[in-house]
């Protein structure tokens, strides 16, 4: 089945030490987000890339960073987390046809716990 | 500032009745709206969309309807089934131009619970 698979599900990290959350996708879409939620708030877009265009939203902090080395996958980078960045990170994907809305699909997320 | 409202957090219903969720929004342009249910330690999965030029768009059980003077919009789950218990997220977004990502703003959520 053609899906969007984030790894690992649970990662726990130290304050200040560096993480990596991948994501990979089967669908061949050109688009791949990712987003933070945090318990019982909406999904919040963190960036997304538009083929190999890296798009940041203008309140994400310096501290993410992303990667987007092929088509299928895309890597998160959190380069010294803090406890405040503890929460589930979700990927998504779209397929952005000019004229034509596309439907985002999410992986399962990767919950982090910063300790 | 938040765009897109859902401002019930939890709603109880029983098997085989009506439940009825909704979602206010605040930015006029917000032109395609969705809706997606989330299970514990999944993402958010797709459920039905409407765009701004239909006031209601029908899938099997699932019914959106959308009010564009009021900016609310709702959906309908007739009958409800324990099966269905989950988050539900009112998500919308702006078609824009074509060529670039159409970006989707969230709510919060609502815990539909369907009692058996």
């Amino acid at each position: 089945d053609a899906m969007v698979i984030q790894n690992p599900r649970y990662q726990v990290t130290q304050f200040g030490k560096p993480v990596t959350l991948s994501c990979s996708q089967t669908l061949n879409h050109n688009v791949m987000y990712w987003y933070q939620q945090k318990s019982s708030q909406a999904p919040k877009l963190l960036f997304h890339y538009y083929d190999k265009d890296f798009n940041n939203e203008a309140d994400t902090p310096d501290n993410f960073q992303s990667r987007r080395p092929n088509t299928s996958f895309c890597f998160l980078d959190i380069r010294s987390p803090g406890l405040g960045d503890a929460a589930m990170y979700l990927c998504a994907t779209s397929r952005d046809n000019q004229g034509l809305q596309e439907t985002q699909y999410f992986g399962p997320g990767t919950r982090l716990l910063v300790l | 500032d938040q765009q897109v409202k859902q401002n019930s957090p939890s709603l109880s219903v029983q098997e085989g009745r009506i439940s009825i969720l909704n979602c206010d929004y605040t930015n006029s342009m917000f032109d395609y709206f969705l809706w997606y249910k989330k299970y514990p330690a999944e993402g958010p999965t797709f459920l039905i969309s409407i765009s701004s030029i239909k006031d209601k768009n029908e899938d099997g059980r699932f019914t959106v309807f959308l009010n564009k003077s009021a900016k609310h919009l709702s959906l309908h789950i007739v009958p409800s089934q324990p099966g269905d218990s989950a988050v539900y997220f009112c998500a919308a977004m702006t078609l824009g131009v074509a060529g670039s990502a159409r970006q989707l703003t969230f709510g919060s959520g609502t815990q539909l619970t369907v009692l058996p």
